[in-house]
């Protein structure tokens, strides 16, 4: 199957901890994106990669880092930087870094937990 | 930042019911999309309309584009228990990116 896998589904973190949340893409997809989604909100973009090697901060990055060493994987690291994590994340991609369209395709999102 | 603004925040129908939900921007386009989302779970794609093209459709779903509003709309016809879920409206942005509203809440009931 193609698609889009996240891992965990559920995590929770101690304060002061950092955690690791991963998106392994099949698709053969050149850009890949994060989000954070609060209740009753919207998507808001925390950082995006159009090709391997590079990545670019989004609206919220604060607390957060990332790394696009291969194609398939895009993680996400939460800092204890980022003072309020608790949300769910998602993870999408999208086919090319020009020509390719616009629309994502998304995984089924990690919901962090701080405890 | 956020564009899109979609309207109602939320909505509830009858099964078998139309439903329409609204959505408005701020700046220009190429073309604006729209998802659903299922309760706690990823984003789906539902549609696509290009910034040139005022009407689109797709099965059940109803596509309108006014870009001289800045508005777009999204009918459901004939409304299943199966289509209960947020709808998201997203909006181009540069370097590939979408501007995402807030959603609307749509619950069917049987």
């Amino acid at each position: 199957d193609g698609g889009i896998t996240q891992s965990p589904k559920y995590l929770f973190r101690k304060e002061g901890q950092n955690v690791t949340l991963s998106c392994e893409q099949n698709l053969n997809h050149d850009a890949m994106y994060w989000y954070r989604q609060d209740p009753g909100q919207g998507l808001r973009l925390i950082y995006y990669s159009q090709i391997v090697n590079d990545f670019q901060k989004g609206d919220i990055a604060e607390g957060y880092s990332v790394s696009r060493e291969k194609k398939e994987s895009f993680p996400l690291t939460v800092t204890s930087a980022q003072k309020n994590p608790t949300a769910f994340y998602l993870c999408a991609s999208r086919r090319g870094a020009s020509g390719g369209g616009d629309t994502q395709y998304f995984g089924p999102g990690t919901r962090l937990t701080v405890l | 930042s956020q564009q899109g603004e979609e309207d109602p925040q939320a909505l509830s129908i009858q099964e078998g019911e139309n439903a329409t939900m609204n959505c408005s921007y701020k700046t220009s386009i190429n073309n604006l999309q729209w998802y659903r989302q299922n309760s706690g779970r990823g984003l789906v794609h539902l549609i696509l309309i290009r910034s040139n093209e005022r009407e689109k459709h797709s099965g059940r779903l109803r596509v309108t584009l006014d870009t001289s509003k800045k508005s777009s709309s999204l009918l459901i016809t004939a409304s299943r228990a199966a289509d209960t879920a947020s709808y998201f409206c997203a909006t181009d942005r540069s370097n590939y990116q979408l501007i995402w509203g807030a959603g609307t809440k749509l619950i069917i009931k049987p």
